[in-house]
């Protein structure tokens, strides 16, 4: 049972350029959740989402962009790269009332 | 609003020493989940424990338990019998309908040292 994937595990930008940063999850979670978490900080909610074709933006959700076509998958994109969203990148999943909620290992974004 | 508050950046205990680190929490919904997360140096998060506001008993999981204080909104994590695989931060985290559709709201974090 994979749970929650995210590829890539690391990834260097330049300004201005964009990704894709991919996660999806087998273990048919209806709400997913994109955070960053920055150094020596707990994580904050970007964008998030509670079912296939359902998005919400979260705490700090400007430069990001998501989509929910399945409810396997949850891309986060990032629009034009900016230093300021140099950080470590989690996805996690879980059920409606979760008593649990699952993370990805994460992906670490250096942009420079 | 901060929601989820813990008050210790930082701590050194003994290993095999008992350690209780703080959350408090402020939330209007009486429906709510409290959860504790730890992250090693290595940055997987792992889930520890979960406590619902319904709960009739605190929360326990092996060496760790959950001191949930309804009234005072505090649901400290208590680690009994510390050992140098503790060393971690250490992050609490709520759940409630508010203001976030169920998704979960985190503190800053308690960085662990055990010392041997």
């Amino acid at each position: 049972n994979a749970g929650v994937t995210q590829t890539p595990k690391f990834q260097v930008l330049k300004t201005g350029q964009s990704m894709t940063l991919q996660c999806a999850q087998d273990m048919n979670h209806e709400y997913m959740s994109w955070y960053r978490q920055d150094p020596g900080m707990g994580l904050r909610l970007i964008h998030y989402s509670v079912g296939a074709g359902i998005t919400d933006q979260g705490e700090v959700p400007n430069g990001y962009n998501v989509s929910r076509s399945t409810t396997e998958d949850f891309p986060l994109r990032l629009l034009s790269a900016a230093p300021s969203q140099t950080s470590v990148y989690f996805c996690a999943s879980s059920s409606r009332t979760p008593r649990e909620q699952y993370f990805g290992p994460g992906t670490r974004l250096t942009v420079t | 609003a901060q929601k989820i508050t813990q008050t210790q950046p930082g701590m050194f205990v003994q290993e095999k020493e008992a350690v209780t680190l703080d959350c408090t929490y402020d939330t209007s919904d009486p429906s709510y989940g409290l959860f504790w997360y730890k992250q090693p140096s290595s940055g997987e998060m792992i889930f520890l424990i979960y406590q619902g506001s319904y709960d009739q008993q605190n929360a326990t999981e092996g060496r760790y338990s959950l001191n949930f204080q309804k009234a005072r909104k505090s649901a400290n994590l208590v680690i009994s019998a510390s050992q140098l695989g503790d060393s971690a931060m250490y992050f609490c985290a709520m759940r409630d309908s508010q203001d976030s559709n169920y998704q979960l709201i985190w503190g800053a974090g308690t960085k662990l040292i055990i010392k041997p």
